[in-house]
């Protein structure tokens, strides 16, 4: 079983739409973190968490939120979902240094 | 100047050649560096950490230079399925706590 797993791994909806992108892991890591990744502009960092009470802005946290229910799970909210929120959207989790991705979800904005 | 910034290539090579990569990055105070590789539609994962001392993984080479501020990879014999996206990332600490910053990747293609 993966170690960093993400739902849905494909989304398409329409602009104005509350989307929740969900990521869970089983390594036991206290650190957990959202990207999106946008053709020409790579890995961006949208928040970061390094514990369950602990929540950060990354570089582009605006029209976005998180929320980190347990050690082992944080989501990612789009409050109202706009076209330019498509992009392939990663969580990753860490100890302290290696960084380890889960597979990806591919979100459309219509 | 950007955070970190690499050469997007794409570097076209054929298989057994030597290919170099190299990121530089513009907070003096940057504490830890790796390079991770993607492949297309897929994760980054960890290729290797760069260590101030450099640090050799096989056909992989990483060398991190402080007082030019880069980290360089290097691919010797390259093979087919070396050919990917290489992302270096630094990451540092400042006021606002610990920033990672991802490069935009470098593509490499290898061919036959």
């Amino acid at each position: 079983d993966a170690d960093v797993t993400q739902t849905p791994r494909n989304r398409i909806t329409k602009t104005g739409k509350r989307i929740m992108l969900e990521c869970s892991q089983t390594k036991g890591h206290d650190r957990m973190y959202w990207y999106r990744q946008d053709p020409g502009l790579g890995l961006r960092l949208i928040y970061y968490s390094f514990d369950v009470k602990d929540i950060n802005k990354g570089e582009i946290s605006d029209g976005y939120s998180v929320s980190r229910q347990a050690q082992a799970k944080f989501s990612l909210s789009l409050e109202s979902a706009i076209p330019n929120q498509t992009a392939l959207y990663f969580c990753a989790t860490s100890a302290a240094g290696e960084q380890f991705f889960g597979p990806g979800t591919r979100l459309t904005v219509l | 100047r950007k955070e970190v910034e690499q050469d997007p290539g794409p570097f076209n090579v054929p298989e057994g050649a030597t290919v170099a990569f190299n990121c530089t990055y513009s907070n003096s105070a940057s504490q830890s560096f790796f390079w991770y590789r993607q492949d297309c539609r897929k994760e980054p994962k960890l290729l290797m950490s760069v260590y101030s001392s450099g640090n050799e993984d096989g056909r992989f080479t990483a060398q991190l230079n402080r007082a030019s501020q880069y980290i360089s990879l290097l691919i010797r014999d390259s093979k087919l399925s070396d050919s990917a996206t290489y992302l270096c990332v630094v990451i540092f600490f400042n006021q606002a706590g610990t920033a990672l910053i991802f490069g935009k990747g470098t593509t490499l293609s290898v061919s036959s």
